[in-house]
This record gives C-alpha cells, structure tokens and sequence, in this order.
C-alpha cells in the first residue's frame, strides 16, 4: 500500500537560516502529496500541496516539488523564522483514496 | 465554533475501564476521521465517516475500538477496556464532500493516558 517517511528530527535552526524537510514516499500511481503543520498548542493544518508530478506547492514561504523521479516532496524554506517552530508532516492519500497516511512528523524549532 | 472541537482534551484511565471521545466536526462537513498518534509515532487512521455511507473502519487496531457518528454531526470514538498501549493522542479531523481527504480540518485532540 501506499506510504511516506520523513526525515526524524528534531531540526534545530537560527533565523533567517534554509530549511530542508526530506519526505519520500511509495504509491500506486500518482497521487496528490501534502504538508501539514501542527503550531503549539493548535490542531494539524494544510501547509501545501502538490497534485501531480512537477507541480510546485507553495504557502507562506514553504515550497515542496513533487518529483515523481526520486519519489519525493521535500518541504521548503529560505528564511526560516521563530514563528515557523512547529511539527511539520508529510501526507499522502491511502490506497482507497479515503483518508490521508501521515508521515511521523519532523518538529523544527527556530531560535532567534 | 468555527473549528473542530473535540473533549475532553485530556483524559486519565484505568486499565480495564472504557472511555469515550468526543468530536463535533465543523458544521456542513459531511466528511469525519478519527486517528490516532501514538508518543513518537506517525498518525494512525483508524475510521472515516462520509454522510450516510458505510464508515470505512480498516484502520481500527481491534474489536475493543468502534465508532458512531449520528448524520453529519458529532461522533464518539469509544475504548473499551482500555489497555496502556491505547495511551496516545486521539485526533478528530472533518472535510466537505467535495474537497474530501484534500484538505482536512483537525482538531487538537484528546490526550489519552491509561495507568
């Protein structure tokens, strides 16, 4: 079945420093990939998403390019701030199509 | 409320005796899944509720596990006879029909502890 791994944190930066999240995964077909976003203290959201190969999702200074070649969608930043400290988690939709298969989560802390 | 709401947030047990979580999913969301997130661990789907379909329930770990949501509105994730094993992080997430498992809205969670 379909699955995602996710490189194992914590990440720990300085701002303004680049971030890279490495998310692989394996699937039947090309399905939609997904970064979601857990704050402190706030449930999981949408990050960004990508919905076929070579598609570059992007959202609030995070890209993520699905490459169907490496089988990859690695999460984004060039100037990472103290408010991008958060769990991040790489997701991808189950065989059936009827829920999201989440990676472990990578958790970033940014200091100042 | 605007968001997922989910209780309790917090939720000590015994071994032996049965919980049951709640969810209320935003308000027009056809579309409920349970997961859960165990210390360390990825999360885990465990059932998805869409309208008045069959609710898929591959993901459940066990018959101790089951689930009922009522139409579109709130649903209840019951444990019974909790084991230590079930300690972790119940999240509660809803989306439309249309957009399904492409974007999902999840609530905070219940954090479980069995003793």
């Amino acid at each position: 079945g379909n699955s995602v791994t996710q490189m194992e944190g914590p990440v720990t930066l300085s701002e303004e420093a680049f971030l890279t999240i490495n998310c692989t995964y394996t699937a039947t077909g090309y399905p939609s990939l997904f970064w979601y976003v857990q704050y402190p203290g706030e449930g999981l959201q949408l990050l960004l998403k990508a919905t076929k190969a070579d598609d570059k999702g992007s959202n609030k200074g995070f890209e993520a390019t699905y490459r169907k070649e490496t089988t990859s969608f690695h999460l984004e930043k060039g100037s990472v701030q103290v408010s991008d400290s958060a769990v991040y988690f790489c997701a991808l939709p189950n065989q059936a199509g009827t829920a999201l298969i989440f990676g472990k989560g990578t958790t970033l802390s940014v200091s100042s | 409320g605007a968001g997922v709401s989910q209780s309790p947030s917090n939720k000590v047990t015994e071994k032996g005796k049965d919980v049951e979580l709640r969810c209320d999913p935003i308000s027009g969301h056809t579309a409920l899944y349970w997961y859960r997130q165990r210390l360390g661990q990825g999360l885990e789907f465990l059932i998805y509720f869409q309208g008045n379909s069959a609710p898929d329930k591959s993901g459940l770990p066990s018959d101790r596990f089951s689930a009922e949501r009522t139409g579109e509105s709130v649903s209840t994730l019951t444990i019974q006879r909790t084991q230590q094993e079930d300690s972790a992080v119940y999240l509660c997430a809803s989306s439309t029909l249309q957009v399904g498992h492409e974007k999902l809205f999840f609530g905070s969670g219940t954090q479980l502890s069995v003793l």
